[in-house]
C-alpha cells in the first residue's frame, strides 16, 4: 500500500524558517515527481511547488506566492523530499500536504499524505 | 482569486444527481485537457476522483463522472449518497509544471 507521511510542522514566528519532510512507503519517492499542496484555515487547496524526479533532472517550479522563499529538495539516499520554507509570513499558515502521482500520470495527484500543520504567528 | 471558478456550494438529496462546474477565467489554466477533481473530507487527505477531464481512477465509483465544454469542466455525481458530502476541488495543469486549483465547492447531501 502506498503511503506518504509529512512531518516537521509546528509553530514558528514570522520571518523564521521551517523545513517539512515527506517520506513514502510502497514506492520510491525519488523515482517520481512530487508536489506540495497546502490548505490555509477556512480556505481551499493551493498548489505550492513541484519537483521532477532525479531521472528528469529534479527541476522545480513554485507558485508565485512562495517563489523565492520556498525550496523543494530531495535526499536520494534517505528517499525523503523536503520543503524548506524561509521568510515565513502569517499567510503561510496552513496544512501542508505532500503529493505524488500514480497510475493516472504525473499531471495528477493520486497519493496524498495526511498533512502537517504549519502555524506562523508571533 | 483563483483562475478556476467553482460554485461555493451545491446540494442534493440522496439518490439525486448534482453537477459542479469549474470555469477557467484566465489564460493561466493551460489548454484545459488535464483537469482533475479531488474530494476532500475535512481532516482527511484529499482523494483523486477524476483525472484528464473524464477518467476515473481504479476504485472510484462510476457514480462520479467528468466532462468539459469549452473552458468549463464539470463533475457530476449521480445517485447521491451521504458519504459524498465533502468539499470538491477542480485542478488544472496550467503549463510548464505548474497547477492551479479552483476555490472549492461544498457539497451538502440533504
Amino acid at each position: 500500500e502506498v503511503q506518504l507521511v509529512e512531518s516537521g510542522g509546528g509553530l514558528v514566528q514570522p520571518g523564521r524558517s521551517l523545513r517539512l519532510s515527506c517520506t513514502a512507503s510502497g514506492f520510491t519517492l525519488g523515482d517520481r515527481a512530487m508536489s506540495w499542496v497546502r490548505q490555509a484555515p477556512g480556505k481551499g487547496l493551493e498548489w505550492v511547488g513541484f519537483t521532477r524526479s532525479k531521472h528528469y533532472g529534479g527541476t522545480t517550479e513554485y507558485a508565485a506566492s512562495v517563489k523565492g522563499r520556498f525550496t523543494i529538495s530531495r535526499d536520494e539516499y534517505k528517499d525523503i523530499a523536503y520543503l524548506q520554507m524561509n521568510s515565513l509570513k502569517t499567510e503561510d499558515t496552513a496544512v501542508y500536504y505532500c503529493t505524488s502521482y500514480g497510475s493516472s500520470g504525473w499531471k495528477n495527484f493520486d497519493y496524498w499524505g495526511q498533512g502537517t500543520l504549519v502555524t506562523v504567528s508571533s | 482569486q483563483s483562475a478556476l471558478t467553482q460554485p461555493r456550494s451545491v446540494s442534493g438529496s440522496p439518490g439525486q444527481s448534482v453537477t459542479i462546474s469549474c470555469t477557467g477565467t484566465s489564460s493561466g489554466v493551460g489548454d484545459f485537457n488535464y483537469v482533475s477533481w479531488y474530494q476532500h473530507h475535512p481532516g482527511k487527505a484529499p482523494e483523486l476522483m477524476i483525472y484528464d477531464v473524464n477518467k476515473r481512477p481504479s476504485g472510484v465509483p462510476d457514480r462520479f463522472s467528468g466532462s468539459k465544454s469549452g473552458n468549463t469542466a464539470s463533475l457530476t455525481i449521480s445517485g447521491l449518497q451521504a458519504v459524498d458530502e465533502a468539499d470538491y476541488y477542480c485542478c488544472s495543469y496550467a503549463d510548464t509544471f505548474t497547477w492551479v486549483f479552483g476555490g472549492g465547492t461544498k457539497l451538502t447531501v440533504l
